[in-house]
């Protein structure tokens, strides 16, 4: 079965820490997308990355960061010197053919 | 600007009353989805349309009801058959290639009490 785990429910940083944020998905296909998502506190959710199953080199966007590890089936996601605006919900997907599945999400708060 | 729409934002309704939650998409995406969120929890799919007049349940159909005659827009009712039908809703769109979707652009969500 298909499964996404993020299993951070809650995670409390004090502003300028660096964070990660910890994914791993269960598939038995060998081609398929995943993806990072932010919720905010106003609800709508923010596409931030999506890596396909055939590219695992590590993303740097800013302060954000990905990686991807086919061998431990993980796409975690680290936020560098983590902000205030940074506090929000994040949800790891996965995705093959037409449906997505997301993870329970990890409510990141960035303490000034 | 392109993006996806919906409205209205809060929606108050009484328990045995049919309601229209409306999405409207201008990013020319062939894809649409309907997703529930309740407190705490991740995103459950309700239903989802790859092409106009076309679409299919996702894991929590029952008590929902959609229509797609339009590329641009996928209303979704909640009927007074959905037994627990306060959340908060959320809708996608996304562009497609053959088999395969890239990623989802949602809406701001629909937040439906039903009292």
């Amino acid at each position: 079965a298909q499964k996404v785990t993020q299993a951070q429910t809650e995670i409390s940083v004090v502003e300028k820490e660096d964070v990660t944020l910890d994914c791993v998905y269960e598939t038995r296909d060998t081609t398929y997308y995943l993806f990072w998502y932010k919720q905010p506190p106003s609800g709508e959710l923010v596409f931030l990355i999506r890596r396909n199953s055939f590219d695992e080199q590590n993303e740097i966007s800013g302060r954000y960061s990905w990686n991807f590890q086919k061998s431990t089936s993980s796409f975690n996601f680290t936020i560098t010197a983590s902000q205030v605006v940074d506090s929000a919900v994040y949800f790891c997907a996965w995705n093959t053919g037409n449906q997505f599945y997301f993870g329970t999400g990890t409510s990141l708060t960035v303490i000034p | 600007d392109g993006g996806i729409t919906q409205s209205p934002k809060y929606l108050f309704r009484k328990e045995g009353q049919n309601v229209t939650l409306s999405c409207e998409q201008n990013l020319n995406h062939d894809a649409m989805y309907w997703y529930r969120q309740d407190p705490g929890q991740g995103l459950r799919l309700i239903y989802y349309s790859q092409i106009v007049n076309d679409f299919q349940k996702g894991d929590i159909a029952e008590g929902y009801s959609v229509s797609r005659e339009k590329k641009e827009s996928f209303p979704l009712t909640v009927t007074s058959a959905q037994k627990n039908p306060t959340a908060f809703y959320l809708c996608a769109s996304s562009m497609t290639s053959g088999h395969y979707s890239y990623e989802q652009y949602f809406g701001p969500g629909t937040r439906l009490t039903v009292t």
